[in-house]
């Protein structure tokens, strides 16, 4: 069965500061990896994604992930957050398309502090 | 135009009742899915809608029920509402290989 850890409930950084959020994936086949962002009250705004090629992608809002196949993870990185990007993190592992629908990580609340 | 929509946005009502949430997006995707976020903020696939063919997640109670008049539209209908439907439903669609998922608003439903 699929399945998605995010090992971090909540991080506090401060504004300006690197950020890392950790997710794991267990996945039968190539994994689709995504990360989504939950500002509070709204919907969910996909970040970035990997389907193949190369393992470093770039997102939205600064944001970027790295794909490591040997260690099954997908984390995500901003080089410097803003009091903006506080909000509730998901990452997500699927099938390329199709029925089966994505499987959610429980998430990673970001604080900004000033 | 917004891709996935749904309303209403907020629904309270009393247990026993029974309701609708609506969705409809507008992207020409094949597939629909509803997803339910608890209060910790987990989301959890429901049902899956595509080309016609339901596909439910098992421990969703059959008191919840999907209803899709085209492939546009993908609906839920809960009979006989109970204080842990309460939750945040989120409609989403997926189109062709290798796209994401979009999301609508979501619906926040609180039973009394």
């Amino acid at each position: 069965a699929q399945s998605v850890t995010q090992p971090d409930i909540h991080i506090t950084v401060s504004e300006g500061a690197s950020l890392e959020l950790r997710c794991n994936y267990s996945y039968g086949a190539t994994p689709y990896l995504f990360w989504y962002v939950q500002s509070p009250g709204q919907g969910l705004q996909l970040l970035l994604k990997y389907f193949s090629g190369d393992t470093l992608v770039q997102g939205i809002k600064g944001f970027e992930a790295e794909f490591k196949r040997s260690q099954s993870s997908f984390n995500l990185r901003k080089p410097s957050v803003h009091w903006s990007d506080a909000a509730e993190y998901f990452c997500a592992v699927g099938p390329p398309w199709g029925a089966d629908g994505l499987t959610f990580g429980k998430g990673t609340h970001l604080i900004i502090q000033p | 135009d917004t891709a996935v929509s749904q309303t209403p946005k907020y629904l309270v009502t009393q247990m026993g009742n029974d309701k609708s949430i609506k969705c409809e997006q507008n992207l020409g995707h094949d597939t629909m899915y509803w997803y339910k976020q608890d209060s910790k903020k987990f989301l959890k696939i429901m049902f899956s809608y595509n080309n016609k063919e339901l596909i439910i997640n098992e421990t969703v109670p059959n008191r919840f029920s999907p209803k899709s008049p085209d492939k546009a539209h993908l609906n839920l209908h809960i009979n006989s509402l109970e204080l842990g439907d309460s939750a945040v439903y989120f409609c989403a669609s997926r189109g062709s290989a290798n796209t994401e998922a979009f999301f609508g608003q979501g619906t926040r439903l609180t039973v009394v």
